[in-house]
């Protein structure tokens, strides 16, 4: 079982906009990070710290924190963004990784 | 460029041991932690532990402590981890990942399968 819950899936056609949620009761206090990964390859980190991205990450990955959910945001998605993604934080003591059990998107 | 190089592929045998090893390179390797993550075939990401490269202390999940070992030489900028009493569910693709302040994994491994020989 996963303390953080991710929908199993979602849709979008080309160009419009795909949110994939993650709620625990890690948030707001502990910081949500996530990572893309398509098949057969590592991880690869596109949103840290809730909303920062990382030097080279495209601009239409964002990150938002409310309460007791996060959400990768995806605008304008293309069809190279059709992959596993994965949110990630710590448990309440910040001693454990926590991952959710991931959503895989679809671009139609 | 920063990187970490995994070894190859491991056939496992139920009962026995398999020690993956996981190569820096292009960074302060002492600066950091590595964190150990596996993924069963068509599973998610699953944490197993860290060690922190400088002082070599780890903190493992729960669900491995007993069975997971994590060393690091900083010699040879490597850091490894060990599992013992291997069963078949441990069947999986096991990552290295630099660890960086507010628990961010910013590089990985290429990963290194761990596989059934049945």
């Amino acid at each position: 079982s996963h303390e953080l819950t991710q929908p199993p899936s979602v849709s979008v056609s080309p160009g419009q906009t795909a949110r994939i949620t993650c709620s625990g009761a890690a948030f707001p206090n502990q910081y949500a990070h996530w990572y893309q990964q398509k098949p057969g390859q590592a991880p690869v980190l596109v949103i840290y710290k809730d909303t920062a991205r990382p030097s080279g990450i495209p601009g239409r990955f964002s990150g938002s924190s409310s309460g007791a959910s996060v959400t990768l945001t995806i605008s304008g998605v293309q069809a190279e963004d059709e992959a596993d993604y994965y949110c990630q934080s710590a448990d309440s003591s910040g001693t454990s990784v926590l991952f959710g059990g991931g959503t895989k998107l679809t671009v139609l | 460029q920063e990187q970490l190089v995994q070894s190859g592929t491991e056939v496992m045998q139920p009962g026995a041991s398999v020690k993956v090893s996981c190569k820096a390179s292009g960074f302060a390797f002492s600066g950091y932690e590595i964190h150990w993550v596996r993924q069963a075939p068509g599973q998610g990401l699953e944490w197993m532990g860290w060690i922190n490269l400088h002082s070599g202390g780890t903190n493992y999940a729960q669900k491995f402590q007993g069975r997971v070992t994590m060393t690091r030489d900083t010699s040879i900028r490597t850091a490894y981890m060990e599992v013992t009493r291997l069963r078949s569910d441990d069947t999986a693709v096991y990552y290295c990942a630099r660890g960086i302040p507010s628990g961010v994994f910013d590089v990985w491994g290429q990963g290194t399968m761990v596989t059934d020989s049945s």
